[in-house]
């Protein structure tokens, strides 16, 4: 069955450095890919999209890439900030024309000043 | 920005009660959505829904779930007889198309006692 892994379920780095979460999947070759920000009790907000086509994606101090070979994606944020301290979903397309999304579990970040 | 808004914020019931969680969508969009979250879990897909019929469910979504869109705005997720492993946070999301990203709301907590 498909399925979806994020990297240790927390990550914690100084202000100012690079956070690199990965999210590896199997059994699936998804159309695209997304990240989405989630906050202790709130719903996820969404972040970027890669598309299969594509290998990497910039946002501001956000990069995605996408790796179909090895079934990888690398989320990045440089400079991080105190406020980039929350959890980060990995989510795959589950179908071709429904909207479906799968859920990684999550990778909890908390980025010190 | 628009927002996907739901009611009520938290909602305790009683097992074997009905409860219906409402969302209203953002205004121009066409595909609406229900995933849950249960507490320390992986967000999960539900539903999907568009032109006013389900296009795909998830195994969860069994006889006990329905959803409506009774008039041009609102969304609704009805349990019938609620039981205590629906106690979740229950997340309304809408997008444009089936592709791009999704909108989520701030989430329904719902507790089953």
């Amino acid at each position: 069955s498909q399925k979806i892994e994020q990297n240790s379920e927390a990550l914690n780095i100084q202000e100012g450095k690079t956070a690199t979460l990965t999210c590896n999947y199997t059994n699936y070759s998804p159309a695209y890919l997304q990240w989405y920000r989630q906050d202790p009790g709130r719903g996820p907000v969404f972040l970027l999209l890669i598309r299969e086509n594509e290998k990497e994606k910039r946002k501001e101090r956000l990069k995605v890439t996408f790796d179909t070979t090895l079934k990888q994606s690398l989320f990045h944020i440089t400079a991080s900030q105190p406020a980039d301290s929350a959890t980060y979903l990995c989510a795959l397309d589950g179908s071709s024309n429904t909207g479906k999304l799968i859920f990684g579990q999550g990778t909890t970040l908390q980025v010190k000043p | 920005e628009p927002e996907v808004t739901q009611t009520p914020s938290h909602q305790v019931t009683q097992m074997g009660q009905e409860v219906i969680l409402r969302c209203v969508p953002i205004s121009n969009h066409l595909y609406f959505y229900w995933y849950r979250q249960i507490l320390g879990q992986k967000v999960e897909f539900l539903v999907s829904f568009y032109n006013n019929e389900i296009s795909e469910k998830s195994e969860i979504f069994d006889d006990q779930f329905s959803v409506e869109r009774p008039d041009g705005s609102n969304f609704t997720l009805k349990i019938r007889s609620t039981k205590l492993e629906d106690s979740a946070m229950y997340f309304c999301a809408s997008s444009e198309g089936f592709r791009p990203k999704l909108f989520f709301g701030s989430g329904t907590q719902l507790s089953v006692l």
